[in-house]
């Protein structure tokens, strides 16, 4: 079975500092992973995903994620944030069906 | 971004009722899925569908049934509502070639 885990419930970020949420998955294959974030009372957005290649992949917004098959991580990462990424985060994981596993997102503080 | 309408937005209702929620779009896509939000929980899979009248049922199934008898329309259903189905629903959509999921703006459901 698939699944993913969240360790971070939730994480404060001043504005202009960089910013890391981790996720680890479990999978019995090679894994496509996502990342989606979601601001309040909104559906969710695709970041960035992962399938196959570079294991650094670029997303919208600035952000950019980094699988590491070895210890099953797929962390998303931001340089500089901004006060309008205060949002949800979500890593997600699955197969070419796209039946996703979500973790129970990292809610994101980001203070002035 | 495709236009998935969720209807109603918000929906409170008692024990024992029956529930429908409807999903629609515009953009032709053929694969559809119902997920429920919960604290603690992420996005959890109910049911999905790979074509007209083509359902499975996803992680979280147990209470809800579907019905899609034309592309633009996913219908959900509980047919006796529980306290524990007290949820915000969301809907996504995804394109036959794509990998991308796009999601509604969700229906916050309460049964009391």
């Amino acid at each position: 079975a698939q699944s993913v885990t969240q360790p971070d419930i939730h994480i404060t970020v001043s504005e202009g500092a960089s910013l890391e949420l981790r996720c680890n998955y479990s999978y019995g294959a090679t894994p496509y992973l996502f990342w989606y974030v979601q601001s309040p009372g909104q559906g969710l957005q695709l970041l960035l995903k992962y399938f196959s290649g570079d294991t650094l992949v670029q997303g919208i917004k600035g952000f950019e994620a980094e699988f590491k098959r070895s210890q099953s991580s797929f962390n998303l990462r931001k340089p500089s944030v901004h006060w309008s990424d205060a949002a949800e985060y979500f890593c997600a994981v699955g197969s070419n069906d796209y039946k996703l596993s979500f973790g129970a997102g990292t809610t994101v503080t980001v203070r002035a | 971004d495709a236009g998935i309408t969720q209807s109603p937005r918000h929906k409170v209702t008692e024990t024992g009722t029956p529930v429908t929620l409807r999903c629609h779009q515009t953009e032709n896509h053929r694969y559809m899925y119902w997920y429920r939000q919960d604290p603690g929980h992420g996005l959890r899979l109910i049911h999905y569908s790979y074509g007209v009248k083509d359902t499975d049922k996803g992680e979280v199934s147990d209470g809800y049934s579907v019905s899609r008898s034309k592309t633009e329309d996913f219908l959900l259903t509980l047919e006796s509502a529980t306290s524990s189905q007290t949820s915000v629903y969301f809907c996504a959509t995804r394109g036959e070639i794509s990998e991308k999921l796009f999601f509604g703006s969700g229906t916050q459901l309460s049964v009391l």
